[in-house]
């Protein structure tokens, strides 16, 4: 079973639209997740980080379920930049491993007029 | 500033050379990554630095891989005996310290994309 895994997607949606990313982890003693936004043959980077108590950050809601060892990612009103490859990324921790950050395969998202 | 820099940016190779690929990360930041990352593919956790602690090598995927962090600045990951599977782009990040998070981001480097034929 792969540490970090993601539907990989391709989700097709219409500009507006609401669309949510599912990850699951295996490591339960993982700490802290996140979610990186990844553009088309650029490098990945930091979208926001995901709270135990849920968090939004404008359009975007994360979410997270230790109990099942899931993060969601929800996307509202979806935009044309909204267009990406989006990464679930857990930090291992614990031991040496802390600080280690693996990362999904991610979900490709395309929005269209 | 200065970002994470990486060199060079493509290397083309013949299947049994060795290669280095360098990573200057940003001044200051104590933790640094190697990730690979194959066409469509997600990123693969080769090795992480954090200031003066022991790296973490539990993601280089064979002996053929290694890495060192002089000074606890540049980086530089070499492959020996290059083969075909190796091809992918190698990424590598740093952060101000341990996390990945709102408070200490990976930034990552440009990469290196590594073919070999």
């Amino acid at each position: 079973r792969k540490e970090v895994e993601q539907d990989p997607g391709p989700f097709n949606v219409p500009e507006g639209a609401t669309v949510a990313f599912n990850c699951t982890y295996s490591n339960s003693a993982s700490q802290s997740f996140f979610w990186y936004r990844q553009d088309c043959r650029k490098e990945p980077k930091l979208l926001m980080s995901v709270y135990s108590s849920g968090n939004e950050d404008g359009r975007f809601t994360a979410q997270l379920n230790r109990a099942s060892q899931y993060i969601s990612l929800l996307i509202r009103d979806s935009k044309l930049s909204d267009s990406a490859t989006y990464l679930c990324v857990v930090n291992d921790a614990g031991g040496t491993s802390y600080g280690k950050l693996t990362f999904g395969q991610g979900t490709i998202l395309t929005v269209h007029p | 500033g200065a970002g994470v820099s990486q060199s060079p940016s493509n290397k083309v190779t013949e299947k049994g050379k060795d290669v280095e690929l360098r990573c200057d990360p940003i001044s200051g930041h104590t933790a640094l990554y190697w990730y690979r990352q194959s066409l469509g593919q997600g990123l693969e956790f080769l090795i992480y630095f954090q200031g003066n602690s022991a790296p973490d090598k539990s993601g280089l995927p064979s002996d053929r891989f290694s890495a060192e962090r002089t000074g606890g600045s540049v980086s530089t990951l070499t492959i020996q005996r290059t083969q075909q599977e190796d091809s992918a782009v190698y990424l590598c990040a740093s952060s101000h310290s341990p996390g990945g998070g709102t408070f200490s981001p990976l930034h990552f480097g440009n990469g290196t994309r590594l073919t070999v034929t």
